[in-house]
């Protein structure tokens, strides 16, 4: 079957660095994803890899291994307004998205 | 502003009745689907479309159906709810044509209880 493992719950300080996992075991691969979910909110999209290696945009980065299957998701200088669940996604070979149930990461002062 | 609603925002249903989520995208994407989220697991897909006039069954699509007689509209029913169609009920779109078209643009979602 397919599947996706992500930790439930993350507890990380403002102002310090997080690194959310992600591993996944899919039938064939087209890109994983990662979203971000504000409590009572809509997912909205984070980052996008396709290729082995790291991807950075600002704050935020995504790392894929496909030897591995395996993902982070780096989180910097965090903010309170980080708090949210952050939803791991992986495109399997009929162009589908298979999800992580979601980690949600408590940013304390 | 561009994008996807949904409606309605939260609604209390009794066991049995039928009902209908609508969903509307004024981005002219071509593809749409539907999911439900549940506690502790992940977005699960009900429907999806790939363009006007096509449907497909995800991974959870009994006691659901939809249609997509245009670009712009993909309306949910549910012809005789049940308590475990308890759920938030997310509309989403993608433009499925071009590379990463796993970047979904989500409305905000319908929070649905059947009693």
């Amino acid at each position: 079957g397919q599947n996706i493992d992500q930790p439930t719950e993350m507890t990380a300080t403002e102002g310090a660095i997080v690194q959310i996992n992600c591993t996944y075991q899919t039938s064939g691969f087209n890109g994983l994803f990662w979203y971000q979910q504000h409590a009572g909110e809509a997912p909205t999209f984070l980052s996008y890899n396709v290729l082995d290696g790291l991807e950075e945009k600002g704050r935020f980065s995504s790392f894929l291994s496909r030897s591995k299957g395996y993902s982070y998701l780096l989180l910097k200088e965090l903010q309170m307004k980080d708090s949210a669940s952050y939803l791991c996604a992986v495109m399997d070979s009929n162009y589908q998205l298979i999800w992580g149930a979601g980690t949600k990461l408590i940013i304390k002062p | 502003i561009a994008g996807i609603t949904q409606a309605p925002t939260s609604q209390i249903l009794a066991a049995g009745r039928r009902m209908t989520l609508r969903c509307t995208q004024d981005m002219r994407h071509n593809a749409m689907y539907w999911y439900r989220q549940d506690l502790g697991l992940g977005l699960r897909l009900i429907h999806y479309s790939n363009t006007a006039g096509t449907t497909g069954k995800g991974e959870v699509p009994d006691g659901y159906s939809v249609s997509r007689a245009n670009t712009d509209d993909f309306p949910l029913t549910l012809a005789s709810a049940v308590p475990s169609q308890t759920s938030v009920y997310f509309c989403a779109s993608s433009d499925s044509d071009r590379e990463g078209a796993g970047e979904l643009f989500f409305g905000e979602g319908s929070r649905l209880t059947v009693l």
